[in-house]
C-alpha cells in the first residue's frame, strides 16, 4: 500500500496569499496517478487536479498541481475566502489511498 | 444535472447489517467504475470498495474485505454496498463517487452509518 504524507497539518495564511500543501508518497506513484481535493466544512470532497497537474471542469486557474514520483504540491496562488478548506491528495496508480489532510485555515 | 445521491445510513447495532443506496442521475452508471470511499467523524478519507465498469471485477479494502459486498442494478442506475458485521470503527460518512482506479471525479452527498448498541 502506497502511503502519502501531507504537510504541513495546518496551514494559517490571509486572503490574497499564496499557499503551497505538499504530498509525499512511500513510493513512486505511477503515471503520476495523483489527485487533490477540495472539502469544505459539511460538504463532500471535490476534484481540483488529477495526473498531478490536469485540472478539474470548473476549477479556477489560481489552483495549480505539480511534481512527479513521490513529491507533489498543490499550489493555490492567490487565497479566496472559500479557499479556505481541508485539502486531501489521493493516488490511484494502486489501491487507491489518501493523505492525511491539510487544513487551510484563516490567520 | 449529474449527480449522485446516496441513502440508507442509520444507526445499526454492532453485529448488524445495512445496505447503502447510490442512485445516479444524468449518466449511465454502468459505463463507469464506481467506488465507496467514508469518513469517521473527524477524520480523513478512506477508500472502501469499487465496481469495475464491466461490474466483473471488484475490490476491497482489506478492514472490510469478506464482510462488505458492493453491486449495482443497472435497470435502477444504482450502486450498493452491502455491510455486514459492522463494528464501530465501520461507523463513519459513507460517500459513493464515480470513478475506480481513476481519479473520483463526481462525490454524493453522503449518508452516515452510526455503530453502536
Amino acid at each position: 500500500e502506497i502511503v502519502l504524507t501531507q504537510s504541513p497539518g495546518t496551514l494559517s495564511l490571509s486572503p490574497g496569499e499564496r499557499a503551497t500543501l505538499s504530498c509525499r508518497a512511500s513510493q513512486s506513484v505511477s503515471s503520476n496517478y495523483l489527485a487533490w481535493y477540495q472539502q469544505r466544512p459539511g460538504q463532500a470532497p471535490r476534484l481540483l487536479i488529477y495526473g498531478a497537474s490536469g485540472r478539474a471542469t470548473g476549477i479556477p486557474d489560481r489552483f495549480s498541481g505539480s511534481g512527479s514520483g513521490t513529491d507533489f504540491t498543490l499550489t493555490i496562488s492567490r487565497l479566496e475566502p472559500e479557499d479556505f478548506a481541508v485539502y486531501y491528495c489521493q493516488q490511484y496508480g494502486s489501491s487507491p489511498t489518501f493523505g492525511q489532510g491539510t487544513k487551510l485555515e484563516i490567520k | 444535472e449529474v449527480q449522485l445521491l446516496e441513502s440508507g445510513g442509520g444507526l445499526v447495532q454492532p453485529g448488524g447489517s445495512l445496505r447503502l443506496s447510490c442512485a445516479a442521475s444524468g449518466f449511465t452508471l454502468s459505463n463507469y467504475a464506481m467506488s465507496w470511499v467514508r469518513q469517521a467523524p473527524g477524520k480523513g478519507l478512506e477508500w472502501v470498495s469499487t465496481i469495475s465498469g464491466s461490474g466483473g471485477t471488484t475490490s476491497y479494502a482489506d478492514s472490510v474485505k469478506g464482510r462488505f459486498t458492493i453491486s449495482r442494478d443497472s435497470s435502477k442506475n444504482t450502486l450498493y454496498l452491502r455491510m455486514n458485521s459492522l463494528r464501530g470503527e465501520d461507523t463513519a460518512v459513507y460517500y459513493c463517487a464515480k470513478g475506480g482506479i481513476s481519479r473520483f471525479d463526481l462525490w454524493g452527498q453522503g449518508t452516515l452509518v452510526t455503530v453502536s448498541s
